[in-house]
């Protein structure tokens, strides 16, 4: 039983660039989190999508965006990257929305 | 807001002494999670403790959920090296249906 996988592991980019990050969410899971973690800190909720819609939102400017697909796929895009923006991205699968999540390795991303 | 409030934020002990790591909010969660997190990987989910005054035991770990579901509680016997890591508590549900909220993480090190 294959867990949550993200893709790509690491990413460099530059400021000003587009990032697509992907996650492919636990079997049998129907809703997909994305979270942002700083160095040494807690993650912090991006949104959240369920039945291909974004159900919730975090603090987080329309710079960042996502995507679900009909098999529970989901992506995340960053327009516009900023320094800030460096961070462990984190995805996170549950059943039903409210459920346990549980998280993929991340995706490191280094914006130059 | 809802904000948890995560205590000590570093902690280094000796092999063998024992912990606690205090996780508090002023808001009500439905269930509280707890999750280690080694470096460059995802948040690996311990336990969830869903009703107020829930104890869970797991090996030397001992979680607990307050009566009034805002705060919790982990305790570990009997430290060892392999305990070394993030832990991070994180509370669902309330007014952020769906949304973890987390902590600030408890960075711990034991020490052989």
């Amino acid at each position: 039983d294959a867990g949550v996988t993200q893709s790509p592991t690491h990413l460099i980019k530059t400021r000003g660039q587009q990032v697509t990050l992907r996650c492919s969410p636990k079997s049998g899971h129907d809703t997909v989190s994305w979270y942002q973690q700083a160095l040494g800190q807690g993650p912090q909720f991006i949104f959240q999508y369920y039945e291909e819609e974004e159900r919730q939102r975090g603090n987080f400017p329309d710079r960042f965006s996502g995507h679900q697909f009909p098999n529970y796929s989901s992506e995340l895009n960053v327009n516009a990257l900023l320094l800030g923006d460096s961070a462990l991205y984190l995805c996170a699968s549950s059943f039903g929305g409210s459920g346990t999540q549980y998280f993929g390795p991340g995706t490191r991303l280094l914006v130059l | 807001t809802q904000l948890l409030e995560q205590s000590p934020q570093f902690l280094s002990i000796q092999e063998g002494e024992n912990l606690t790591v205090y996780c508090n909010s002023s808001s009500v969660f439905s269930s509280l999670q707890w999750y280690r997190q080694e470096p460059g990987e995802g948040p690996v989910l311990l336990v969830t403790v869903v009703t107020g005054g829930e104890v869970k035991k797991l090996k030397r770990l001992t979680f607990q959920f307050g009566d009034a579901r805002k705060d919790s509680s982990l305790h570990i016997t009997a430290a060892q090296p392999g305990d070394t890591g993030l832990y991070l508590c994180a509370g669902a549900g309330g007014t952020s249906y769906g949304k973890l909220t987390f902590g600030q993480g408890t960075i711990l090190t034991v020490h052989p």
